[in-house]
């Protein structure tokens, strides 16, 4: 499984856009990048996935350059209530009927200031 | 549709007693993996578990820990004769796996502390 690195923490200021990146050199083909959040005591939410190129939905983006040796979560105008750690993980999605055990970092610790 | 539903939220046991936690999956998830976080780390995988099935207990210490998801009722993690490091945030999360979406959906955690 395909290590990754990110920085261990972040500060910003409400409004700002926060950009973590996560550098995975050892990713193989058929790896996925996936990003999840997660709040203190609470368990990680999904936020983001991709593969190659750039992914946007309505609470993110993600950033994938060609050789795909590391990837960027983009998160717009950020507010107090992100404040949370960001966990980028690599991994291959199974065949249909198959499983994915999640493999966590340490994450990123975002504190968004007022 | 309620989410993942963890119990108990708290839990405290004093060294080698047993603790017993629970995960109710999402309705219709038939996929149950279980990790556990100590502080300041992620996530490490436990186990992975079907109904009645244990697929993937390679996270799992040999002893002590076991898992099971029977056909009706929760998900259980079973610790016998706690011990003070087996005080951490015990995750459950439930998937739907049906082609390639296997997007993992956790619940709110059961901390364990031991005395």
């Amino acid at each position: 499984l395909a290590k990754t690195t990110q920085p261990i923490s972040m500060d910003s200021y409400e409004g700002q856009e926060v950009n973590i990146t996560c550098s995975h050199n050892n990713i193989a083909t058929n790896d996925y990048i996936t990003w999840y959040q997660q709040f203190p005591s609470q368990g990680p939410r999904f936020i983001i996935q991709g593969y190659k190129t750039k992914v946007t939905n309505e609470v993110a983006s993600l950033f994938i350059p060609a050789d795909r040796k590391s990837s960027t979560l983009s998160l717009p105008r950020v507010s107090l209530s992100d404040t949370a750690v960001y966990y980028c993980l690599v991994g291959d999605l199974p065949v249909s009927g198959g499983y994915n055990k999640l493999i966590f970092g340490a994450g990123t610790r975002l504190a968004v200031h007022p | 549709n309620a989410g993942v539903m963890q119990n108990p939220r708290h839990l405290v046991r004093r060294r080698g007693q047993e603790a017993r936690l629970r995960c109710s999956p999402m309705k219709g998830h038939s996929h149950v993996y279980w990790y556990r976080q100590l502080p300041e780390e992620g996530l490490k995988f436990m186990v992975y578990l079907q109904k009645e099935n244990i697929i993937d207990e390679s996270g799992m210490p040999k002893e002590r820990f076991s898992a099971e998801f029977p056909k009706e009722g929760p998900s259980i993690l079973r610790i016998q004769q706690v011990v003070r490091g087996d005080s951490a945030a015990y995750f459950c999360a439930s998937s739907l796996v049906r082609d390639n979406n296997n997007e993992q959906f956790f619940g709110p955690g059961t901390r364990l502390t031991v005395l």
